[in-house]
C-alpha cells in the first residue's frame, strides 16, 4: 500500500517561499501509471488542487496559482516538493500529498501539514 | 472553465436516515466524477469513482449515479462512522473539487 508523509516548516514568513516535500513509501515515483498532486485546504474551507506532476518531470498547475508554483520530482529519493512563492495569510491552508491515478481520482493520501504565513 | 456546485451545503440526518447530495457541474464532463469523504482532521478519501463505481472496501451502503452534468451520492442508511463532509471532484479536465456537503447530526 502507497503511503505518502509531508514534511516542511510549519511557519513561514510573508513574501517568502513556502517549501513542501512528500515521501512516498510502498511504491516507487518512476514506475509511472500515477501523477503525484498537491491540495490544500484552507482553514474550515474546502479542497483546493495546487497542481500536479509526472515522474518525467511533466507538471499540470492550477491557473489561479500558476506563477507561484513549482512542483517537482527527485526519483531517487522517491519524493516529490512543492514551492509557493511570494506568499501571504491567504496561503495559510493544510497542504495534503496524494497519488493521483490516470483517471485524476486522489486515492492515496498524505496525513496533511498546516503551514501557516505569518511574521 | 468547468465549475462545481453541491447541494446542499450541509444537511442534518438522524443514523438510519437517507441522504441525497447533489453535485452539478457546469458543463458535461461525461461520467468523470468522483466522490470523497472527510472527517475533521483527517485526509480526504475516495468514495466512488467514474460516477457509480465504488471503490475498493467502501460500503455498499453509498452509491453514486449521475453523468453529463448531474450527479447524486447517495447513503441508504446513514451510520454513525458518516458524519463527515462530502466532495464531488470532476476529474475531466484540471481537477476541481466542488465546495463540500457537511453531514451532521440531527
Amino acid at each position: 500500500q502507497v503511503q505518502l508523509q509531508e514534511s516542511g516548516p510549519g511557519l513561514v514568513k510573508p513574501s517568502q517561499t513556502l517549501s513542501l516535500t512528500c515521501t512516498v513509501s510502498g511504491g516507487s515515483i518512476s514506475s509511472g501509471g500515477y501523477y503525484w498532486s498537491w491540495i490544500r485546504q484552507h482553514p474550515g474551507k474546502g479542497l483546493e488542487w495546487i497542481g500536479y506532476i509526472y515522474y518525467s518531470g511533466s507538471t499540470y498547475y492550477n491557473p489561479s496559482l500558476k506563477s507561484r508554483v513549482t512542483i517537482s520530482v527527485d526519483t531517487s529519493k522517491n519524493q516529490f516538493s512543492l514551492k509557493l512563492s511570494s506568499v501571504t495569510a491567504a496561503d495559510t491552508a493544510v497542504y495534503y500529498c496524494a497519488s493521483l491515478g490516470p483517471e485524476l481520482l486522489a486515492d492515496y493520501w498524505g496525513q496533511g501539514t498546516l503551514v501557516t504565513v505569518s511574521s | 472553465d468547468i465549475q462545481m456546485t453541491q447541494s446542499p451545503s450541509s444537511v442534518s440526518a438522524s443514523v438510519g436516515d437517507r441522504v441525497t447530495i447533489t453535485c452539478r457541474a457546469s458543463q458535461g464532463i461525461s461520467s468523470w466524477l468522483a466522490w470523497y469523504q472527510q472527517k475533521p482532521g483527517k485526509a480526504p478519501k475516495l468514495l466512488i469513482y467514474a460516477a457509480s463505481s465504488l471503490q475498493s472496501g467502501v460500503p455498499s451502503r453509498f452509491s453514486g449515479s449521475g453523468s453529463g452534468t448531474d450527479f447524486t451520492l447517495t447513503i441508504s442508511s446513514l451510520q454513525p462512522e458518516d458524519f463527515a463532509t462530502y466532495y464531488c471532484q470532476q476529474a475531466n479536465s484540471f481537477p476541481l473539487f466542488g465546495p463540500g456537503t457537511k453531514v451532521d447530526i440531527k
